[in-house]
């Protein structure tokens, strides 16, 4: 059975540092592409990007680019978010999710989420 | 421009059934989808892929209640036998070349 575990919420200040992740079981981690959604507050799912594992081959949404990270290290199957330094902006509910096989990129499974707080 | 269009809402009564639609953007009619439920205060929950042609396969312990079926760039989530746990948020989600975009959503309510 796949599943999908991130990592617990989070509250930071403005200008810090932070890294998320996502961890896969239940299949070959590898081989298929793990993708980060970003829901703010009464807001719709915003995609981020997307990474295949295997060889770190990533994507970004153009509104994403250059303000996140996204990696992975297939050795502990766990595919990351990362941010260099916070907004308050950022403030907003993480998903990740595991798309179809194939070469086809849609959502297929979906992490629990993980609440990102930014606050002075 | 790849981009998905739904309705910000829809209502339907306990026991009825709705049909919710995403709208696939000029040109890109022939292009598959995947419908996505998110219950209040929940993470999304992948139901079904669609394609262009209505085939759909639906995700692991989804109802027979829901199905899809498509018309030209039109992509439809049909619920039937509504019941209150369905009152939810719908998302539609496309891809296409280096690309992943979700519709607006569509908030059901139910009667």
């Amino acid at each position: 059975e796949v599943h999908l575990v991130q990592s617990g919420a989070e509250v930071k200040k403005p200008g810090e540092s932070l890294k998320i992740s996502c961890k896969g079981s239940g299949y070959r981690f590898s081989t298929y592409w793990i993708g980060w959604v970003r829901q703010m507050p009464g807001k719709g799912l915003e995609w981020m990007g997307i990474i295949y594992p295997d060889d770190s081959d990533t994507r970004y949404s153009p509104s994403f680019q250059g303000q996140v990270t996204i990696s992975a290290d297939k050795s502990i199957t766990t595919a990351y978010l990362q941010w260099s330094s916070l907004k308050a902006s950022d403030t907003a509910m993480y998903y990740c999710g595991r798309l179809m096989e194939g070469g086809n990129d849609l959502f297929h499974y979906w992490g629990q989420g993980t609440l990102v707080t930014v606050s002075s | 421009q790849l981009f998905l269009t739904q309705s910000p809402s829809a209502s339907a009564s306990l026991g009825a059934s709705v049909r919710l639609t995403c709208t696939l953007s000029s040109g890109h009619s022939s292009y598959a989808i995947a419908w996505h439920q998110q219950q209040p205060g929940k993470g999304p929950r992948y139901l079904m892929n669609l394609n262009s042609d209505g085939s759909h396969n639906k995700g692991d312990g989804i109802p027979h209640r829901f199905s899809g079926s498509s018309s030209g760039a039109e992509r439809y989530l049909t619920i039937s036998s509504l019941q209150s746990e369905d009152e939810a948020d719908y998302y539609c989600q496309t891809w296409g070349t280096g690309i992943v975009v979700f519709g607006g959503g569509t908030k059901l309510t139910v009667l």
